[in-house]
């Protein structure tokens, strides 16, 4: 089946640097990808919608200078956290659709990259 | 986008049929019920989706009424290993088919 890929898994950083995560779709395209967060314990946050080709659509209150989301071909998009601060400190996944299986395919998760901020 | 309402946690056994119904009164009539399945540390997997009467696949089947206005995930004889948080989604074409997460179901299979 379609595999949707992070890189890296899991990331500690110092406080004020910035970090980038890659989402790669394996085996197919994908003109959109989606970016959420999760908390211990929480549930997954969306924070924006990644588009091949133009700029993403962050979702009410992400901050988009903050996290900054590239999607530069049809099987990668980045998430970049910058200046990163403890509170940044989450889950981070990704998600694809594989648009063969038309709007309503399956949507594919990666396996989550987890930032730790120090 | 429909709000989704599920029971916070459930328990069952080992070789028990689960039924965790979830709740969507504002679903919209292109939208579409999606379920997936999270361990901890990992990412989401699907599990099924369906618009409305029955699905079934190899592993789950999904009731959805005449109204819409829920459904049912249907797990059979559940294991220990099915020990996950399980969330139902209402995608919609209008918004892009991304889908929101709500607070999912804790189900704890105990032998």
């Amino acid at each position: 089946g379609a595999v949707v890929s992070q890189h890296p898994s899991r990331v500690i950083c110092k406080s004020g640097t910035s970090v980038k995560i890659e989402c790669r779709s394996l085996d197919f395209q994908a003109t959109t990808m989606f970016w959420y967060r999760q908390f211990p314990k929480q549930s997954l946050m969306l924070m924006a919608t990644s588009n091949e080709g133009s700029k993403a659509t962050y979702e009410q209150g992400v901050e988009k200078d903050k996290f900054l989301i590239n999607h530069a071909s049809l099987t990668l998009s980045t998430l970049t956290v910058t200046s990163a601060h403890p509170e940044d400190s989450s889950f981070y996944i990704c998600s694809a659709r594989d648009m063969s299986g038309g709007y309503t395919g399956e949507l594919f998760f990666g396996e989550g990259s987890r930032l730790t901020v120090l | 986008l429909a709000k989704t309402t599920q029971p916070i946690s459930m328990d069952s056994y080992e070789g028990q049929e689960v039924n965790i119904t979830c709740s969507h009164n504002n679903i919209a009539t292109n939208d579409y019920i999606t379920w997936y399945q999270q361990f901890p540390s990992q990412g989401p997997r699907f599990i099924i989706q369906g618009y409305k009467t029955k699905v079934t696949n190899e592993v789950a089947s999904l009731f959805i009424p005449a109204d819409r206005k829920s459904s049912t995930l249907s797990l059979p004889r559940v294991s220990l290993s099915d020990t996950a948080v399980y969330y139902c989604l209402v995608a919609s074409m209008e918004y892009g088919n991304k889908l929101v997460f709500g607070a999912g179901t804790i189900l704890r299979v105990k032998s």
